[in-house]
């Protein structure tokens, strides 16, 4: 793959608990992006960055922040987790071209108990 | 309001056979499409995409097919092996003004199962 890692892979948590998920690339791309994917609604765009300390919210932003203080580095923090957002979480890399679109990395499934 | 539509949720060939995903979109901004497939507990890997210059795009066993009239398009796989089973997810893109960036826009994906 082209260097893209998410980490934990797998995580339970608690109602009302604090979730940070992690992107890290190793390509020095500049632009990155969350996704999250649930059965019947595909793949949807939670936030983006477009540089460091520079990132901009998605179609289902709602609960969730991001920062990106490294170029490397696009952090997701669930506030304060609901049941609604167990799901599967992707976080992608792009270059400028858009022949090959984007490179996701293998996914955090995330389950809020 | 769905931009990208996949309206097949599954779809079952037999190896061998010619497989055809659909997709459908309403924004007449989108300007590139793209095909990605996805296996279980795995990322979605990039497949195959077009220009919306072009009709068509073929590498390999797999060819994408662009109606711009009709917002339509389709992924055509010949010969379909039980390799392919996999979901499927359809997305389209359109330039944003600064020229550089562009985000993706999915559709909810059709599962494609080849049997032996």
């Amino acid at each position: 793959d082209a260097g893209i890692t998410q980490s934990p892979r797998h995580k339970v948590t608690e109602t009302g608990t604090p979730v940070t998920l992690r992107c890290h690339q190793t390509e020095n791309h500049r632009y990155m992006y969350w996704y999250r994917q649930d059965p019947g609604h595909g793949l949807r765009l939670i936030h983006y960055s477009y540089g460091v300390k520079d990132t901009d919210k998605g179609e289902v932003s709602d609960g969730y922040s991001v920062s990106r203080s490294k170029t490397e580095d696009f952090l997701l923090t669930l506030e304060s987790a609901t049941s609604s957002q167990t799901s599967v979480y992707f976080c992608a890399i792009s270059a400028t071209g858009r022949t090959y679109g984007y490179t996701f990395g293998s996914g955090t499934r995330l389950t809020v108990v | 309001d769905q931009q990208v539509k996949q309206n097949s949720p599954s779809l079952s060939v037999q190896e061998g056979r010619i497989s055809i995903l659909n997709c459908d979109y309403t924004n007449s901004m989108f300007d590139y499409f793209l095909w990605y497939k996805k296996y279980p507990a795995e990322g979605p890997t990039f497949l195959i995409s077009i220009s919306s210059i072009k009709d068509k795009n073929e590498d390999g066993r797999f060819t994408v097919f662009l109606n711009k009239s009709a917002k339509h398009l389709s992924l055509h796989i010949v010969p379909s092996q039980p390799g392919d089973s996999a979901v499927y997810f359809c997305a389209a893109s359109v330039r944003n003004s600064g020229g550089s960036n562009y985000k993706l826009t999915f559709g909810k994906g059709t599962l494609l199962t080849v049997n032996p």
